[in-house]
């Protein structure tokens, strides 16, 4: 089965560092990785996709992931971090033929210090 | 960007009601999905609908739990004996066409579902 892990709960950067979400998952054939972002009181806004091709995908917001077969990781990264970005980011995975039955990590919250 | 609708936002329900959250997914999609996320857990999947029927769903969606697509717009989710453990946020989503898989998703801003 597929599973997801994002081993940071709680990251706090200060704006205008940079930042790394990290994210692992477990699959058995190539996945495909998603990051989602939820703002409070809204729903999970789409940051990102991946299903083959450039391992290293752009996102909006100025966010990037890159896919690593070897570690089973998909971090999600931003080189200069505004104090908008704070929300919680969601890495995950789903499957071909799967329409989209998506397996979410349990999130990691990012606060942003001005 | 288009969006999808759900309503109420937060709903108040004493165990053993039942609910209905109600979720306007957007026009030209295709597919329908339920996801839920109990507080401080991960978002779990619940039910795909596709074609007025379910095309899959989890060991979480049991017989208390129904889907229908009433007419052209509306897509919603019936629990019809609300336990203490449904207290949760549900997510509606809906995508625009067939795959493998990697179409995108977009999801409503969720109901909170509280059962007291």
């Amino acid at each position: 089965a597929q599973s997801v892990t994002q081993p940071d709960i709680h990251i706090t950067v200060s704006e205008g560092a940079s930042l790394e979400l990290r994210c692992n998952y477990s699959y058995g054939a190539t996945p495909y990785l998603f990051w989602y972002v939820q703002s409070p009181g809204q729903g999970l806004q789409l940051l990102l996709k991946y299903f083959s091709g450039d391992t290293l995908v752009q996102g909006i917001k100025g966010f990037e992931a890159e896919f690593k077969r070897s570690q089973s990781s998909f971090n999600l990264r931003k080189p200069s971090v505004h104090w908008s970005d704070a929300a919680e980011y969601f890495c995950a995975v789903g499957r071909l033929g799967g329409g989209n039955k998506l397996t979410f990590g349990t999130g990691t919250q990012l606060k942003v210090e001005l | 960007e288009p969006e999808v609708t759900q309503t109420p936002s937060h709903q108040v329900t004493q165990m053993g009601q039942e609910v209905i959250l109600r979720c306007v997914p957007i026009s030209n999609h295709l597919y329908f999905y339920w996801y839920r996320q109990i507080l401080g857990q991960k978002v779990e999947f619940l039910v795909s609908f596709y074609n007025n029927e379910i095309s899959e769903k989890s060991e979480i969606f049991d017989d208390q739990f129904s889907v229908e697509r009433p007419d052209g717009s509306n897509f919603t989710l019936k629990i019809r004996s609300t336990k203490l453990e449904d207290s949760a946020m549900y997510f509606c989503a809906s995508r625009e066409k067939t795959g493998g898989g990697g179409e995108k998703l977009f999801f409503g801003s969720g109901t909170q579902l509280s059962v007291l």
